[in-house]
């Protein structure tokens, strides 16, 4: 089975500081993506990466920026943080689909980070 | 744009009640459609897929026909469980050639009584 592993569960932070949330899978897929989840607003994509060092924005970039140095590790980091970015945040990560056929694959989720800003 | 529209929540059933909940989509090309369930504290989990017209997903008692007329992917269980008990989203991808952009439904929480 494909295993995401997102590095805390629950953490609280200050408004301004620089936070990390960290995400590592283990079946060697080539694409990851980090979402955050908000009641009635379901998942929206912030960023999401095809490849190491290669990354593209989602649909809520904003105040957020990401890193990925190697190919299982895919790092979101908020700059300075705020009240607003209190969320669940998800990682996923997908096989790239067969580029013969075009079938897409699942993405696999991790267990969610809920981060409160204080 | 491609967009998932899933029946609003929360639905509430006694234990071995049918199950249905909606799911249309709209989309330019030929999506594979899923369904995720999240259980309470927990990420999401692929729960079944289909990726061409016609397929039935299928996982733990749970089916899912795509159906390309109607542009629906509705969730059904004939006798629902206790353990049962989550949110559950649809969504859709248009795959490697469109960004692998996957879209989800805002989630239906589904709640069993025994």
């Amino acid at each position: 089975d494909v295993k995401v592993t997102q590095s805390s569960r629950y953490l609280v932070k200050r408004t301004g500081e620089k936070v990390f949330l960290e995400c590592v899978q283990d079946m060697d897929h080539e694409n990851m993506f980090w979402y955050r989840q908000d009641p009635g607003l379901g998942l929206r994509l912030i960023y999401f990466s095809y490849d190491v060092k290669m990354k593209e924005k989602g649909d809520i970039p904003e105040g957020y920026s990401v890193s990925r140095e190697k190919k299982e590790r895919f790092s979101l980091i908020l700059e300075s943080a705020s009240t607003n970015q209190t969320s669940m945040y998800l990682c996923a990560s997908q096989r790239e689909g067969e580029p013969r056929t075009g079938v897409p694959q699942p993405q696999h989720f991790g267990d969610g980070t809920r981060l409160s800003i204080l | 744009g491609d967009s998932v529209t899933q029946m609003e929540g929360p639905v509430t059933l006694s234990e071995e009640a049918f199950l249905t909940i909606n799911c249309t989509y709209t989309a330019t090309g030929y999506p594979s459609l899923f369904w995720y369930v999240q259980y309470p504290g927990e990420g999401l989990q692929l729960l079944l897929k289909a990726t061409k017209a016609d397929d039935k997903g299928s996982n733990k008692g749970f089916e899912a026909t795509y159906r390309k007329e109607t542009t629906s992917f509705h969730l059904e269980k004939g006798s629902v469980q206790v353990s049962d008990s989550a949110v559950y989203f649809c969504a859709l991808t248009l795959g490697p050639y469109n960004n692998n952009d996957m879209r989800f439904g805002a989630g239906t929480r589904l709640t069993v009584k025994p």
